[in-house]
């Protein structure tokens, strides 16, 4: 079956700590991104990859760090300065450039304990 | 800054009914706009995708269509069903970037 998958569905986070939101595709895109959706909000672009080893920072990418190591992964870290990271995160996958759909993943929950 | 706007934010109509959704956008230089679905605590799921150079999409009872010179576009659900229940985003591209900039949606409810 092809398609994004993302882990865990729900992950809670205590105060000073980092985790770290897995992303993985198996549709061979080159591009990958992550967004961040709120309550009442659309969806915001955190970070994206066009390429591996290359990576760009979206409107808020303040408080996320990301790695395109290989294709297929693209893993969020919300680190501890990220002072608001309750949330849903989505992750999502194109071929690349303006002309393409995007593929999205079923998404993780965030929270804070 | 790109401004995508999706009215209204809530619409309940009853099943069988037919429903106009609305997106507007502020910069009429758009690559392509697209439509996805959004159920509860979900991914999204895309719908319709028109290139700039398109007037309109159809599939199935969902028809979108396009007026770059308005910047806007509309989602025309035919005879609607309690499983169309869900929220509804458009999101647009543009020529000169490579992220979609996504609208707040409209959350849709089809009362049987």
């Amino acid at each position: 079956d092809g398609g994004i998958t993302q882990s865990p569905k729900y992950l809670f986070r205590k105060e000073g700590q980092n985790v770290t939101l897995s992303c993985e595709q198996n549709l061979n895109h080159d591009a990958m991104y992550w967004y961040r959706q709120d309550p009442g909000q659309g969806l915001r672009l955190i970070y994206y990859s066009q390429i591996v080893n290359d990576f760009q920072k979206g409107d808020i990418a303040e408080g996320y760090s990301v790695s395109r190591e290989k294709k297929e992964s693209f893993p969020l870290t919300v680190t501890s300065a990220q002072k608001n990271p309750t949330a849903f995160y989505l992750c999502a996958s194109g071929a690349g450039g303006n002309q393409e759909t995007q593929y999205f993943g079923p998404g993780t929950r965030l929270l804070v304990l | 800054k790109q401004e995508v706007t999706q009215i209204p934010a809530a619409l309940s109509v009853p099943e069988g009914e037919n429903l106009v959704l609305n997106c507007s956008f502020t910069d009429s230089a758009i690559y392509n706009l697209q439509w996805f679905r959004q159920d509860p605590g979900k991914g999204l799921t895309s719908l319709l995708l028109i290139q700039s150079s398109q007037r309109e999409q159809t599939s199935g009872r969902l028809n979108a269509s396009l007026d770059k010179s308005s910047g806007r576009s509309t989602l025309y659900i035919a005879a609607s069903q309690p499983g169309d229940s869900a929220t509804y985003l458009c999101a647009v591209i543009y020529w000169t970037g490579n992220q979609f900039y996504f609208g707040t949606g409209t959350s849709l409810t089809v009362i049987p």
